[in-house]
């Protein structure tokens, strides 16, 4: 059980596009979903947390209005990397709380590279 | 701030070797203590966690022991198999179960070769 799904596994797109990823809880419903990214032989970095709606709770330093999140039901969040460009490439991964358990279980990543 | 170091990889080790890989912390409180194990095309699973000093973390025949003192959370294992092979992420957070924001190491690779 509490499996999270994420779509695309891998994206590849132009630079000035956007890309969705979707992140999905398969078997449970999900009040928070948390978005992560990581660079090559980096930490994975906590982006923003998402609550079932509401607004998404950003880090300093990560452009909301650039990775746009929609938590719209409790099952699927969705990360839109808009106007995208080469230094956005990155692996992300997003994880699902399963509440009231304090635990958060993860999607297997997606990759986006940017030409 | 809140920061994990852990050591670089690939470790490579052949089958029943022991197996350490060293992650300290920097935190304000008292965090609680995680590693994760990512297998290949798979999310993050929690392997094992530790919520106070001297706790001791224990799953699969990993263990690990929170140590205050030396701010120090390393993950040992007598006998590693082949399907140990992954990679493995040290992380701490404010919350006991790990639920709220973790803070992660950077990950290290584990090849175990026959």
């Amino acid at each position: 059980g509490a499996v999270v799904s994420q779509h695309p596994s891998r994206v590849i797109c132009k630079s000035g596009t956007s890309v969705k990823i979707e992140c999905r809880s398969l078997d449970f419903q999900a009040t928070t979903m948390f978005w992560y990214r990581q660079f090559p032989k980096q930490s994975l970095m906590l982006m923003a947390t998402s609550n079932e709606g509401s607004k998404a709770t950003y880090e300093q330093g990560v452009e909301k209005d650039k990775f746009l999140i929609n938590h719209a039901s409790l099952t699927l969040s969705t990360l839109t990397v808009t106007s995208a460009h080469p230094e956005d490439s990155s692996f992300y991964i997003c994880s699902a709380r399963l509440y009231p358990a304090d635990t958060q279980y993860f999607g297997p990543g997606t990759r986006l590279t940017v030409l | 701030g809140n920061s994990v170091t852990q050591m670089e990889g690939p470790v490579t080790l052949s089958e029943e070797a022991f197996l350490t890989i060293n992650c300290t912390y920097t935190a304000t409180g008292y965090p609680s203590l995680f590693w994760y194990v990512q297998y290949p095309g798979e999310g993050l699973q929690l392997l094992l966690k530790a919520t106070k000093a001297d706790d001791k973390g224990s799953n699969k025949g990993f263990e690990a022991t929170y140590r205050k003192e030396t701010t120090s959370f390393h993950l040992e294992k007598g006998s590693v198999q082949v399907s140990d092979s992954a990679v493995y992420f040290c992380a701490l957070s404010d919350s006991r179960g790990g639920g709220n924001k973790l803070t992660f190491g950077t990950g290290t690779q584990l090849k175990v070769e026959l």
